[in-house]
């Protein structure tokens, strides 16, 4: 199985700071790597798919970049919105498993 | 819209049975992989399988192959989860999602149910 790893975690930031969280992968998994945002006591939302694509309604404050085995998730302005958990999943090979999550917290 | 779905809540003791559901609304129900996730308490998330509901070929992750057993009925547009006999280490949230993908083979999940949660305990 192909392991993920975030970090930081947790991170703790201020509104309006550019955030940057990064997920590496145990094996190159091409641009197969998506993230979501999980709030308490709700279902996750994509946010990025294929590493850099932006989900449709997601604000553009979000972008994703990498490929192979490294990808960063970067909020470029973070909103209070914003302070939430954040998980990368690697859809290159069954089990198409999730990193452990970045909780991001107010500073 | 895109919708799923899923049942309510369920308080089981350990050793029953039990089947959860997961309805999809608005896209054409056969043509979408849909995909279960377990989220125990204060923990992350863990990809548990997928049903591709034109043909029912079913694909699980290896930590729960023949913990639980993934079904749909395209008559209802409805996914199933369902355990044979429940143990109190099966107590999490559990969550569909649809599955999608762009350029062919980049999948992701886009639309997710609310969560069914499953309390095991005697």
């Amino acid at each position: 199985d192909i392991q993920l790893t975030q970090s930081p975690s947790p991170l703790s930031a201020s509104v309006g700071d550019r955030v940057t969280i990064t997920c590496r992968a145990s094996q190159s998994i091409s641009n197969y790597l998506n993230w979501y945002q999980q709030k308490p006591g709700k279902a996750p939302n994509l946010l990025i798919y294929a590493a850099s694509n932006l989900q449709s309604g997601v604000p553009s404050r979000f972008s994703g970049s990498g490929y192979g085995s490294d990808f960063t998730l970067t909020i470029s302005s973070l909103q209070p919105e914003d302070f939430a958990i954040y998980y990368c999943q690697q859809t290159y090979s069954i089990p198409q498993d999730f990193g452990p999550g970045t909780k991001v917290d107010i500073k | 819209e895109v919708q799923m779905v899923q049942s309510g809540a369920e308080v089981k003791k350990p050793g029953v049975s039990l089947k959860i559901s997961c309805q999809g609304s608005g896209y054409r129900f056969a043509s979408s992989w849909i995909g279960w996730v377990r989220q125990k308490p204060g923990k992350g998330l863990e990809w548990m399988g997928i049903i591709y509901p034109g043909d029912s070929e079913t694909r699980y992750s290896p930590s729960f192959q023949g913990q639980v057993t993934i079904s749909v009925d395209t008559s209802t547009s409805t996914a199933y989860l369902q355990w044979g006999s429940l143990k109190a280490s099966d107590t999490a949230m559990y969550y569909c999602a649809r599955r999608e993908a762009k350029w062919g083979s980049l999948y992701y999940f886009d639309f997710w149910g609310q969560g069914t949660l499953v309390t095991v305990s005697s």
